[in-house]
């Protein structure tokens, strides 16, 4: 299930699982929305990206949906691993910028 | 590729000393290299930005004189954070950027420095 502490949300979830990590964005300039893994102590890791132009891309294991209707961003983890657990940062870059916005995130716990 | 290193990845420290925090693109060069703060669950703040040879962009809040930053090469910045007091104490990431976009991503992410003010 999905709660929400002090600061990171929560979602919990069994070995092979599907995983659906939601972000929810609000500057309608942005048109390049990536998604980060980050592991306790290390630095953020790209997952993957998607354009305005687009609504849904696929990785490995990964999907990313973009509705810019309800500006909301979600990612996709087809059978989740306990190594899929860390916390997960939507990011978002503004036409013509170089800089990225970093969502709240949400922090996955895989079980076995 | 696009291996972004920082040095030290931890440092304890007494209340009103310096800490220097460096950032290296190893295998690539780095116009554009951005500093991040980030407390514990929370999410990462854009600390400044800046560009080779030139002086750093630093967002609104951030003390440009109490966290210096350098960039001095290609290669290099650091990040100093002067007279450094215990609410100084954070989770300090930097990344880089250079044109063309090694891997199509905006931005390689260094590991992250532990600052820890006594």
């Amino acid at each position: 299930g999905e709660s929400v502490g002090l600061h990171l949300p929560t979602l919990s979830v069994q070995e092979g699982d599907n995983s659906i990590i939601n972000c929810a964005y609000s500057n309608s300039a942005s048109d390049y929305f990536i998604w980060y893994k980050q592991e306790s102590g290390k630095g953020p890791q790209f997952i993957i990206d998607i354009r305005s132009n687009m609504d849904k891309r696929q990785g490995q294991r990964v999907t990313v949906l973009l509705n810019k209707t309800v500006k909301h961003l979600s990612l996709q983890i087809a059978a989740t691993q306990p190594g899929d657990s860390a916390v997960y940062f939507c990011a978002e870059i503004a036409a013509g910028y170089s800089t990225l916005t970093f969502g709240k995130g949400t922090m996955l716990l895989v079980s076995p | 590729g696009a291996v972004v290193s920082q040095h030290p990845s931890w440092v304890i420290c007494k209340s009103g000393t310096s800490v220097k925090i460096e950032c290296r693109s190893l295998d690539f060069q780095a116009t554009t290299m951005f500093w991040y703060r980030q407390f514990p669950k929370q999410s990462l703040m854009l600390m400044a930005t800046s560009n080779e040879g030139s002086k750093a962009t630093y967002e609104q809040g951030v003390e440009k004189d109490k966290f210096l930053i350098n960039h001095a090469s290609l290669t290099l910045s650091t990040l100093t954070v002067t007279s450094a007091h215990p609410e100084d104490s954070s989770f300090y990431i930097c990344s880089a950027s250079t044109p063309g976009q090694i891997g199509n991503q905006p931005q390689h992410f260094g590991d992250g420095t532990r600052l820890s003010i006594l």
